[in-house]
């Protein structure tokens, strides 16, 4: 099984709200990865999680804060987003992070207005 | 600094033909390789994969792709497209910087297919 889910798969939030992405693995992988993409655009790194911890956060604004409660588990919690926040969240899981391949959810697709 | 590129950001092939897809990579070792396919809204599936030893190597959806170190290039082929093959197509690049490994994606390119 090499499947990432990824819920929901729609999302429609005010800028003052708070809500959730919730990614899910059950392939034994250690590391978890968000990603953001922009229509028409490759997927940019937002978080790496290593056995749970966080290990790259690429700079991102506080008002994503992602969660590793367990090694299946990875949420993005949002708060007070703005509208060029919306995009498509992609979640992504690999063996480790060592150079292996990463095998991606279907992506939340988020509209902030 | 390390780059991927695709230099072709739209292809249009007729069903049937075959197709070709450029990626370009700069890095001063050999790095691993990928290449990813996406369909409008969803996520990326990998096509396949480039570690080490053969150079060609066989993915899913009858999908190929050929490293050459020379060119630094890992093209994907196909013989016989079908118009399920419409999506967008991403090389990747799996290499460590400073420390790090990370994925660095090509721009993308598009396909279209003519029935």
């Amino acid at each position: 099984d090499t499947e990432v889910t990824q819920t929901p798969k729609h999302l429609v939030m005010g800028m003052t709200n708070k809500k959730s992405l919730k990614c899910e693995q059950h392939m034994g992988h250690r590391a978890m990865y968000w990603y953001k993409q922009k229509a028409k655009k490759p997927p940019e790194l937002m978080f790496v999680y290593s056995y749970e911890k966080l290990s790259i956060n690429e700079s991102v604004p506080s008002r994503f804060s992602p969660e590793c409660p367990n090694s299946s588990l990875l949420n993005l919690h949002l708060h007070a987003l703005q509208p060029e926040d919306s995009a498509l969240y992609l979640c992504a899981s690999s063996r480790d992070r060592a150079a292996h391949e990463q095998y991606f959810g279907p992506g939340t697709r988020l509209t902030v207005t | 600094a390390q780059s991927v590129t695709q230099p072709d950001i739209h292809i249009t092939v007729s069903e049937g033909a075959s197709l070709e897809l450029r990626c370009n990579y700069s890095y001063g070792a050999t790095p691993y390789l990928f290449w990813y396919v996406q369909s409008p809204g969803q996520g990326l599936q990998l096509l396949l994969k480039y570690f080490s030893g053969d150079t060609l190597v066989q993915g899913i959806k009858g999908f190929e792709a050929e490293f050459k170190r020379s060119q630094s290039s890992f093209n994907l082929r196909k013989p016989s497209v079908h118009w399920s093959d419409a999506a967008e197509y991403f090389c990747a690049v799996g290499l460590v910087t400073s420390g790090t490994y990370k994925y660095i994606f090509g721009t993308g390119t598009r396909l279209k297919v003519l029935a």
